[in-house]
């Protein structure tokens, strides 16, 4: 399999940069979100969740911000690294059960 | 674990003819779910299952398409006829009751000529 999108947004940033990719969602009703990251060749991978209960998160070297109040994500990658090149997706959990619906992705690239 | 397991990785077939394709989720897991993957539409939720049964077939895209669980350790995904606006990258995933995050396998590739 591969990653296909060669119309996607694309962030091109330098190594050791911080990037920063943003997503807007649907369904006001979705309570959980999820950040994928799909190398080519490979299926998206989980990175990062966060819950409408919360306004931030933070794991190694990610932070993903949630704005409810314009239905917004962030996903902030510190200091950036060439392995970080890849598609980036945000995911929307809906209410109620486990349908997992996937925004159009951001291709990020990694300058050495 | 070996994660979840698809096949084939690639297929190459003529308008016309069947395909299927195969999922192993993760042992324990008891949702499984069929994306497809384009260019045009991304990742699309095709089905997905719960304890092996159907729970929302919704984004089947039509009558040529059909998906079974006969038990927990497999899934087939079948196209008949195949188009060739079929084509793309079929992922599987799968997870357990209680979290959100989906494991995916590595997809199958489909080109109908």
């Amino acid at each position: 399999g591969e990653s296909v999108g060669l119309h996607l947004p694309t962030l091109s940033v330098q190594e050791g940069d911080n990037s920063i990719i943003n997503c807007a969602y649907s369904n006001s009703a979705s309570d959980y979100f999820i950040w994928y990251k799909q190398e080519s060749g490979k299926g998206p991978q989980f990175i990062i969740d966060i819950r409408s209960n919360m306004d931030k998160r933070q794991g190694q070297r990610v932070t993903v911000l949630l704005n409810k109040t314009v239905k917004h994500l962030s996903l902030q990658i510190a200091a950036t690294q060439p392995g970080d090149s890849a598609v980036y997706f945000c995911a929307e959990i809906h209410t109620g059960g486990f349908k997992t619906i996937f925004g159009a992705g951001t291709r990020l690239f990694v300058k050495a | 674990d070996a994660g979840v397991i698809q096949s084939p990785r690639h297929e190459v077939t003529e308008m016309g003819q069947e395909v299927t394709l195969r999922c192993k989720p993760i042992s324990g897991h008891d949702y499984l779910f069929w994306y497809r993957q384009t260019m045009m539409r991304g990742l699309e939720l095709l089905i997905y299952f719960n304890n092996n049964v159907p729970i929302d077939d919704s984004g089947m895209p039509e009558d040529r398409f059909s998906a079974k669980m006969p038990n927990a350790s497999f899934s087939t995904l079948k196209i008949q006829p195949s188009e060739p606006r079929d084509s793309a990258v079929y992922f599987c995933a799968s997870n357990s009751a209680g979290t959100g995050e989906l494991f995916f396998g590595e997809g199958s590739r489909l080109t109908v000529l």
